[in-house]
């Protein structure tokens, strides 16, 4: 069964670049057809996509945070990664990797990691 | 545009049943959405995906008294025979061709 762990520093500086890595173990992140999400959880509040990425490096961003996100993917280190410049405080929160489904063309969250509280202050 | 709705709450004794909405927005009662269980101070838990049809594929290990049901926008997730760990938030989300929705969550509480 497949298993997702988030990394990176848990405090960021306003205006620096947010950095995070999700590790996949229980099977290849090449192999199949799935997507890879990052999505996040400010405290207390609900659920937000943040964006995707496919095994060939197409991706898809929130289009409130597109100008800032980059998600990339290491096949070699079965992992891939998210970066979020410019932060600001209201991008504190526990931000979670999670592997999407095939289901007749659209995908939809299947997989999830335990999240890694991110907090930006000075 | 899409959008889920759902009631910020809901609650039964214990060993009853609890039924949690999940409305689409005008114009996308087709589609299909995902539940999703996230406990006190926990990451979120996939339970199932539920068809328009009302079919419905469970996560792994998720016990059989989670059900889903669809009709027109309404989708709903049932817990019967509801236990103290069922005491949790519970989302909805759903997706079009390069994005995704989440609802708002409704805590479920067991008296």
């Amino acid at each position: 069964q497949v298993q997702l762990q988030e990394s990176g520093p848990g405090l960021v500086k306003p205006s620096q670049t947010l950095s995070l890595t999700c590790t996949v173990s229980g099977g290849s992140i090449s192999s199949g057809s799935y997507y890879w999400s990052w999505i996040r959880q400010p405290a207390g509040k609900g659920l937000e996509w943040i964006g995707r990425i496919y095994t060939s490096g197409s991706t898809n961003y929130n289009p409130s945070l597109k100008s800032r996100v980059t998600i990339s993917v290491d096949t070699s280190k079965n992992q891939f990664s998210l970066k979020l410049s410019s932060v600001t405080a209201a991008d504190t929160a526990v931000y979670y990797c999670a592997r999407l489904k095939n289901s007749s063309g659209y995908y939809y969250v299947r997989y999830w990691g335990q999240g890694t509280l991110v907090t930006v202050s000075s | 545009h899409l959008v889920l709705t759902q009631s910020p709450s809901a609650s039964a004794s214990l060993g009853d049943s609890v039924n949690v909405t999940c409305t689409l927005s005008s114009g996308h009662s087709s589609q299909a959405i995902a539940w999703h269980q996230q406990k006190p101070q926990k990451g979120p838990r996939y339970l199932m995906k539920v068809n328009n049809d009302g079919r419905h594929t469970k996560g792994d290990g998720v016990p059989d008294r989670f059900s889903g049901s669809a009709s027109g926008a309404d989708h709903y997730l049932t817990i019967s025979g509801l236990q103290s760990e069922d005491e949790a938030d519970y989302y909805c989300q759903t997706w079009g061709r390069d994005f995704y929705v989440f609802g708002p969550g409704t805590t479920v509480t067991v008296l």
